[in-house]
């Protein structure tokens, strides 16, 4: 089915280890971003790209890396794992609005746990 | 302060309720706005979207924005007990270029419908 497909769903990471979350679309979406889901905080930017090979970050970046070699996939890197980081993480992606199709399509979802 | 505001709730209502959803912004440049819904352990997405002032209805949905007030607005006529859910608003100052990837959530408002 065509959408946006994010692994692993659920990971638990020790303090100060590294770890990459997957995001990939398969609907030829220009837009991609990480958003981190934080209770009473809604959803916030971590970084974004319009399309292979451009990223810039959000307003919460400090500690994760992106790149975007292919428009299909858009990793998340966690450099050093910290507490703070314990969230639930979106991948997203979209059409330019010249395309006529408006707003994004968001993954499941992976539940990170850094103890 | 945050960008856009957004009572967390939660609401609880009795079926067959017109349920009204609000957020307020600071940010005079948003032009887009949409609400996403998002159901328990699940991805949000998108309900409906709307440019600049004005109203926009689908089926039992009316968004409404009122740019002067800053101030936006999701209605729920005859809600269903399958309307619980977490209901985010989001905007975003243009719906193209580098700032289409940064959209900007509510914190989002838990809602209940019991039968």
């Amino acid at each position: 089915n065509a959408g946006v497909t994010q692994t692993p769903k659920f990971q638990v990471l020790k303090t100060g280890q590294s770890m990459t979350l997957q995001c990939a679309q398969d609907m030829n979406h220009e837009y991609m971003s990480w958003y981190r889901q934080d209770p009473g905080m809604g959803l916030r930017l971590i970084h974004y790209s319009v399309g292979a090979g451009i990223t810039d970050q959000g307003e919460v970046p400090n500690g994760y890396n992106v790149s975007r070699s292919t428009t299909e996939d858009f990793p998340l890197r966690l450099l050093s794992a910290a507490p703070s980081q314990t969230s639930v993480y979106f991948c997203a992606s979209s059409y330019s609005f010249g395309t006529g199709v408006f707003g994004y399509t968001f993954g499941s979802g992976t539940r990170l746990t850094v103890v | 302060q945050k960008e856009v505001e957004q009572d967390p709730g939660p609401l609880s209502v009795p079926e067959g309720a017109i349920v009204s959803l609000n957020c307020t912004y600071s940010n005079s440049a948003f032009q887009y706005f949409m609400w996403y819904r998002q159901y328990s352990r699940k991805g949000p997405e998108l309900l409906m979207y709307t440019y600049s002032s004005g109203n926009k209805e689908d089926g039992r949905f009316t968004a409404q924005v009122d740019k002067s007030s800053k101030y936006i607005s999701l209605f729920i006529r005859d809600s269903q007990p399958s309307d619980s859910a977490t209901y985010l608003c989001a905007m975003t100052p243009n719906a193209g270029g580098t700032s289409y990837g940064k959209l900007t959530f509510g914190q989002g408002t838990i809602l209940t419908v019991h039968p």
